[in-house]
């Protein structure tokens, strides 16, 4: 079975910080990963996924992640926060594309002026 | 395509009550989820359907809730007798059956149960 791992249920940044925000899967055959974003009320948008393409994937607004087999993590990124990147944040994990998604429990990512 | 539409977006009801939840997959999505989203529990998956067919449902809390998906247009998710622990943000999502294929969220039914 598969399963994801977030860690840390609250990150804060202050504006044009890093972001960080840490996913560890568990996958018994090769995974395909997600990074969803959630904004109050509203429901879960695709920020991007892995194909397996290429280990490093960028996505909208400015993030990206990067798989690492050897690690069994998918960390999304942000070279610069800002202040609209405050929302929930879900990693997800999938085994084929006939496969349920599995959340993981979220992080909620705040932004410092 | 309009996306993922649930409705209604807020409902409000009585203990004891039945509830429908409704869901409009994007067309010519072959999957469709159903997932409950609350502070303690996160999101949870309840069931989800392959072409009309529901593959797992080990994820439904207990007899009260049902699923439906009648045809590939339309699914509902029912709670009855409804209870105040049901409190919480139902999402419907619908994916492509092929490809790393994403899922496409509503967004969502808020259901108080008082």
């Amino acid at each position: 079975a598969q399963s994801v791992t977030q860690l840390g249920s609250h990150v804060s940044v202050s504006e044009g910080a890093l972001v960080l925000l840490r996913c560890n899967y568990s996958s018994s055959v090769p995974p395909y990963l997600f990074w969803y974003v959630q904004y109050p009320n509203q429901g879960l948008q695709l920020l991007l996924k892995y194909t397996s393409a290429a280990t490093l994937v960028k996505g909208i607004n400015g993030f990206e992640a990067e798989f690492k087999k050897s690690e069994t993590s998918f960390h999304l990124t942000k070279p610069s926060a800002h202040m609209s990147d405050a929302a929930e944040y879900f990693c997800a994990v999938s085994v084929s594309s006939a496969s349920k998604i599995i959340f993981g429990s979220g992080t909620r990512l705040s932004i410092r002026p | 395509d309009a996306g993922v539409i649930q409705s209604p977006r807020h409902e409000v009801t009585e203990m004891g009550q039945e509830v429908t939840l409704r869901c409009k997959p994007i067309s010519g999505h072959d999957y469709l989820f159903w997932y409950r989203q609350t502070m303690m529990r996160g999101l949870e998956l309840l069931i989800y359907f392959n072409n009309n067919v529901p593959i797992d449902d080990s994820g439904m809390p207990e007899d009260r809730f049902s699923a439906k998906m009648p045809n590939a247009s339309f699914s509902t998710l029912k709670i009855q007798p409804s209870e105040p622990r049901d409190s919480a943000v139902y999402f419907c999502a619908s994916r492509e059956g092929r490809g790393v294929a994403e899922a496409f969220f509503g967004q969502g039914t808020r259901l108080t149960v008082v």
